[in-house]
């Protein structure tokens, strides 16, 4: 079956200093790897894909991730944050060798940046 | 619509009670998910339609849990006889199904309330 796993429950940082928010996934087949925010009483708002092709993705509000496969990785990084940038992210994955193609969701990292 | 739209946006009932929580997805989605979020926990996965496919029923946490989706657009999850576990955020998410590449919008979500 496949997972998601985002090892750090918070990850502080101070403004202007570089990010990286870690995640981990597990698969049967080839994955699908996403990444979404959400903001304080906000819904979740999509950041970035990656499906295939270059391992490094650019989303929205400058936000990149970078896939490993040798690592079943796909970490969000950014390399200068804003205080605006703190709130909870989230990974997800999709397997294409699953049954369905349902999105499992990791359980979430507070970014917390100090100004 | 422009986006998915659940209602109601806050719900207080009664332990014991049967609720039902809708979802209007994007116009011309044809997968529509949903999920729990608890206070302070990650997205749990409920429940994924996809077109006219047997929907992937495999994260319902009990048999009070059921949901539908009418003509493959509005979906309706009814939770019967609520128990104060019950209480959290319920996400409804949709997207384009062409690809599992494809990222999915979510809903602002239903705030239940079991008292």
């Amino acid at each position: 079956a496949q997972s998601v796993a985002q090892p750090e429950d918070q990850v502080n940082v101070a403004e202007g200093n570089p990010l990286t928010v870690k995640c981990t996934y597990s698969v049967s087949g080839n994955p699908y790897l996403f990444w979404y925010v959400q903001y304080p009483n906000r819904g979740l708002q999509f950041l970035l894909k990656y499906i295939t092709g270059d391992n490094l993705v650019k989303g929205s509000y400058g936000f990149e991730a970078e896939f490993n496969k040798s690592q079943t990785s796909f970490h969000l990084k950014k390399p200068s944050a804003l205080v605006s940038d703190s709130a909870l992210y989230f990974c997800a994955v999709r397997d294409e060798g699953g049954a369905t193609n349902k999105l499992i969701f990791g359980t979430g990292t507070l970014l917390a940046v100090q100004p | 619509g422009a986006g998915v739209s659940q209602s109601p946006s806050n719900k207080v009932t009664e332990k014991g009670k049967d609720v039902e929580l809708r979802c209007d997805p994007i116009s011309g989605h044809t997968a529509l998910y949903w999920y729990r979020q608890s206070l302070g926990q990650g997205l749990e996965f409920l429940i994924y339609f996809q077109g006219n496919s047997a929907p992937d029923k495999s994260g319902l946490p009990s048999d009070r849990f059921s949901a539908e989706r009418t003509g493959g657009s509005v979906s309706t999850l009814t939770i019967q006889r609520t128990q104060q576990e019950d209480s959290a955020v319920y996400l409804c998410a949709s997207s384009l199904a062409a690809t599992a590449g494809t990222e999915a919008f979510f809903g602002q979500g239903t705030r239940l309330t079991v008292v």
